[in-house]
């Protein structure tokens, strides 16, 4: 089945150097991946999603890039922020049948500090 | 913006205790799902819905019951609640694509 693997459970970062968290991912069909964020005490959000064209998602200064030849999907933004600190989520949804379901990986703790 | 309340936010029961967590969405959404949040474990998929009287079986099922009454409300049922099941647990709605979940505010459940 489906499964999407997030290598490191806590990322410890100096703001402003550059972030980057791990995914990669199994899938029998060619999936959409997605990027999803929850801060402190909130609910999780959507992020990023991949496209199908090959275009580079992007918003809040992350980008993502879907690279089928490597099954990875990783988060990458340039200049680490102190607003960044969160849980972030990689999930997959394949583009066979409507299911409707994502599944997710065990997600990363992002903390940035001064 | 999308709208999905949860109820109730916080709930303390004994080990075969009865608990029904609430779920409204307005967003005119088919999709529903419910999931529990763990360390260690991230986001876990119990069980979902595509529209009112459908019952999807997710990842994590056992122990769990659900029930979709309407369009716009989701259940979970835990008729003997245990220890195992102290959780903070999510409810999410998505269009028929499923592509974008939005998300409640979560109910922390505790079992003693």
């Amino acid at each position: 089945g489906d499964s999407v693997t997030q290598t490191e459970g806590l990322v410890t970062l100096t703001e402003g150097l550059p972030v980057m968290l791990n995914c990669t991912y199994q899938s029998t069909y060619s999936p959409f991946l997605f990027w999803y964020v929850q801060h402190l005490n909130e609910a999780p959000k959507l992020l990023l999603k991949s496209f199908t064209d090959n275009k580079r998602p992007e918003h809040q200064g992350f980008h993502a890039t879907l690279h089928k030849s490597s099954s990875s999907f990783h988060l990458q933004k340039s200049s680490a922020q102190l607003s960044d600190s969160a849980l972030y989520y990689c999930a997959l949804r394949y583009t066979g049948a409507n299911t409707g379901k994502l599944t997710f990986g065990h997600g990363t703790i992002l903390r940035v500090h001064p | 913006e999308a709208a999905v309340t949860q109820s109730p936010r916080n709930k303390v029961t004994v080990t075969g205790g009865n608990v029904t967590l609430s779920c409204r969405q307005t967003n005119s959404h088919n999709y529903m799902y419910w999931y529990r949040q763990d360390t260690g474990h991230g986001l876990r998929l119990i069980h979902y819905s595509y529209g009112a009287g459908n019952l999807q079986i997710g990842d994590v099922p056992d122990g769990y019951k659900a029930t979709r009454t309407t369009q716009e409300d989701f259940f979970l049922l835990l008729e003997l609640a245990s220890p195992s099941q102290t959780s903070l647990y999510f409810c999410a709605s998505s269009d028929a694509w499923g592509y974008e979940q939005y998300f409640g505010p979560g109910t922390r459940l505790t079992v003693l």
